[in-house]
């Protein structure tokens, strides 16, 4: 699975959007995007995922450059509840598929 | 739908003591994770069981740790002897299948050794 690049921590203000970058210069062409989240002391939870092209669901909206080598998670309207660390996670969709974590970003909202 | 359960939630063991964790997957999710993470760090695979059968174990330190899915429901996740490195929070993980797009976590068991 490819590796990926995240910054170590982020602030964001309560009520504005948190756009969170992820660099995977090294993606596969079967390998989708995921994003996932760790609130303090919980075990992940799953955000979103793609593959090419842009998507959105109730909790977040995931940008994927065309190149695909990089994406970025869109955090509409952040609230507290959002501090948690977030991991972006390259994988391929299969029965070999791995769930490998890096370090995450560590994202902060201040009231 | 109820989730991943895993017992214990709490674990102190002095070092050289073994130790056994337990994982309740969703029902009816074939594939079955179990990582330990590090204060600080994030989650680090040790094994992935698709059914009954091993996936991957190859960051499974097999001189001391052991886990097993019998009948491709449950699961123990077993250290013997523990290090005091072993304190982590060990975390259960199942999905529908290893191609399945969410994985769902349990709580995890903190296992503090000294």
């Amino acid at each position: 699975d490819a590796k990926t690049t995240q910054p170590p921590s982020m602030d964001c203000a309560e009520g504005r959007a948190a756009n969170l970058p992820c660099n995977h210069s090294t993606i596969s062409g079967n390998e989708y995007v995921y994003w996932y989240r760790q609130i303090h002391s919980q075990g992940p939870q799953y955000i979103i995922h793609g593959l090419k092209n842009n998507e959105t669901n109730e909790m977040a909206s995931l940008i994927i450059t065309e190149d695909r080598k990089s994406s970025t998670l869109i955090l509409p309207h952040a609230t507290l509840r959002d501090t948690a660390v977030y991991y972006c996670i390259v994988r391929v969709t299969s029965n070999t598929g791995k769930l490998i974590f890096g370090q995450g970003t560590t994202l902060q909202v201040k009231p | 739908e109820a989730g991943v359960a895993q017992s214990p939630r709490y674990k102190i063991i002095e070092k050289r003591q073994s130790v056994a964790f337990w994982c309740n997957p969703i029902s009816g999710h074939a594939t079955l994770y179990w990582y330990q993470q590090i204060l600080g760090q994030g989650p680090k695979l040790l094994i992935q069981f698709q059914n009954n059968g091993v996936v991957d174990d190859s960051q499974l330190p097999k001189d001391r740790f052991s886990a097993e899915r019998l009948k491709g429901v449950d699961s123990t996740l077993k250290i013997q002897p523990a290090k005091l490195e072993d304190s982590a929070v060990y975390l259960c993980a199942s999905s529908l299948s290893a191609g399945d797009t969410e994985a769902f976590f349990g709580q995890g068991t903190r296992l503090t050794v000294v």
